[in-house]
C-alpha cells in the first residue's frame, strides 16, 4: 500500500522564479493538504484540496496556488518567489474531508537563492 | 499569536524509563488532537489522537491525556526505546468546524539514552 508520494524531494530555485511540486496521496484518500515546514518551526497549513477545488486556506498569499486532478493527486505552484518560500513542503492525504487524520509525505526541500 | 504551544524544545530520557511530552493550546473550539513523530528527512509519522469528548486514548506504549480546563494535552511513552528518539509534533483541528487544518506545534526532540 504506497504511502503519500512526493516530487522532487529537492529543488534549488533564484528569487522571482516560479517552481511547482507534485503530490500523490495514500491509496484511498480523496483529500490531500499542504503545509510549509521552516526549520525548526511546526508545519504551517497552506490549504486543502478536496473534489479538485480548494476547500480551506491558511494565511499565504495568492502567490501560493493549487491544483487537485481526477485521479486525487495535487500540485502546489509558487510564483514569484522569495527567499523566505526556503523550506520543507509538505503533503498530506486524509481518507475524506471529514477525517482528522492526515498522513504525510516525506516533502520537498526548497531552497530560493 | 502561537495557538498550540510545546514549551520544551527538547527532553532526554533513559532507555525503559517514562517519556513524558507536553502541549498547551489556547483556543476552546479545538475538538481533536494529534500526535505526531518526526525523523529527520523523512515526513511527519502519525502516532496517536484523541477527540476533546474523552480524556485519555491508549494505544501500546503510547497514552495521551486531554485535561480541557488546563487547556493541555500530554504524550506519555512507556518504556521509552532508542528508536523513539525523534521530534515529536502536537497538532490540533476543528477550528470553525473544520477537520483540514492541522495546527502545529514547533515540537520537543525527544533523545531516549541506552
Amino acid at each position: 500500500d504506497a504511502g503519500v508520494t512526493q516530487s522532487p524531494t529537492h529543488l534549488i530555485k533564484t528569487r522571482g522564479q516560479q517552481v511547482t511540486l507534485r503530490c500523490s496521496p495514500k491509496s484511498g484518500h480523496d483529500t490531500v493538504s499542504w503545509y510549509q515546514q521552516a526549520l525548526g518551526q511546526g508545519p504551517q497549513f497552506i490549504f486543502q484540496y478536496y473534489e479538485e477545488e480548494e476547500r480551506q486556506r491558511g494565511n499565504f498569499p495568492d502567490r501560493f496556488s493549487g491544483h487537485q486532478f481526477p485521479n486525487y493527486s495535487s500540485e502546489l505552484n509558487v510564483n514569484a518567489l522569495l527567499l523566505g518560500d526556503s523550506a520543507l513542503y509538505l503533503c498530506a492525504s486524509s481518507l475524506n474531508l471529514e477525517e482528522n487524520i492526515q498522513y504525510f509525505g516525506a516533502g520537498t526541500r526548497l531552497s530560493v537563492l | 499569536d502561537q495557538q498550540v504551544k510545546q514549551n520544551s524544545p527538547s527532553l532526554s530520557v533513559q532507555e525503559g524509563r517514562i517519556s513524558i511530552l507536553n502541549c498547551d493550546y489556547t483556543n476552546s473550539m479545538f475538538d481533536y488532537f494529534l500526535w505526531y513523530k518526526k525523523y529527520p528527512a523523512e515526513g511527519p509519522t502519525f502516532l496517536i489522537s484523541i477527540s476533546s469528548i474523552k480524556d485519555k486514548n491508549e494505544d501500546g506504549r503510547f497514552t495521551v491525556f486531554l485535561n480541557k480546563s488546563a487547556k493541555h494535552l500530554s504524550l506519555h511513552i512507556v518504556p521509552s526505546q532508542p528508536g523513539d528518539s525523534a521530534v515529536y509534533f502536537c497538532a490540533a483541528s476543528g477550528l470553525g468546524g473544520s477537520q483540514g487544518n492541522l495546527i502545529f506545534g514547533k515540537g520537543t526532540k525527544l533523545s531516549v539514552k541506552p
